[in-house]
């Protein structure tokens, strides 16, 4: 059973403009949420994070926004640049238990076109 | 800071061998973790381990995969037979605090069983 969801398996946008990956989640236990970026070949490189106490938190071109009640997290990256084609995953951990896992979505290939 | 390694990067063998993947985490790390990446499944965990000791290996498919951390620094994937349906990317990554820090992937082993 899936708990960390992203549903649009690819995303195209021009270079310049902004990229939104979406994320949703089912275990209203997660508290600690992360986004990973991979190329091919590569291993999946850790991005940015937010914990539930915060709606959104930033890095760079990078803000992660959080909405607890409709579960649900996004990605957002501004401005895009071809360098940020990869495949992003979103991820989600329940700090509290001890089992101490993280619980992966399927990804989303990002496009980033001239 | 040398990053979690992982041996060999490429395995071509034939059904029926045995396959061991091999992983060194990040010094001082406490956590890892063993998954697999094919296109119908996407990032699947596999087993992981809290300071050498197995927590959960509920994602290990079959009595043919196991695995084993002998000690801090050291940690094997075998397959054993290895089937068609076995090929894929293997990855391994290491942790501080589990679900409460961000997991360190290594750039996975790609398998092809023929």
């Amino acid at each position: 059973d899936q708990q960390v969801k992203q549903n649009s398996p690819s995303l195209s946008v021009q270079e310049g403009r902004i990229s939104i990956l979406n994320c949703d989640y089912t275990n209203s236990m997660f508290d600690y949420f992360l986004w990973y970026k991979k190329y091919p070949a590569e291993g999946p490189t850790f991005l940015i994070s937010i914990s539930s106490i915060k709606d959104k938190n930033e890095d760079g071109r990078f803000t992660v926004f959080l909405n607890k009640s409709a579960k649900h997290l996004s990605l957002h990256i501004v401005p895009s640049q071809p360098g940020d084609s990869a495949v992003y995953f979103c991820a989600a951990s329940d700090r509290g238990s001890t089992l101490g896992r993280l619980y992966f979505g399927r990804g989303t290939q990002l496009t980033v076109w001239p | 800071d040398a990053g979690v390694i992982q041996s060999p990067r490429h395995e071509v063998t034939e059904m029926g061998q045995e396959v061991t993947l091999r992983c060194k985490p990040i010094s001082g790390h406490d956590y890892l973790f063993w998954y697999r990446q094919t296109m119908m499944r996407g990032l699947e965990l596999l087993i992981y381990f809290n300071n050498n000791v197995p927590i959960d290996d509920s994602g290990m498919p079959e009595d043919r995969f196991s695995a084993k951390m002998p000690n801090a620094s050291f940690s094997t994937l075998k397959i054993q037979p290895s089937e068609p349906r076995d090929s894929a990317v293997y990855f391994c990554a290491s942790s501080l605090l589990g679900g409460s820090q961000p997991q360190h992937f290594g750039d996975g082993t790609r398998l092809s069983i023929l």
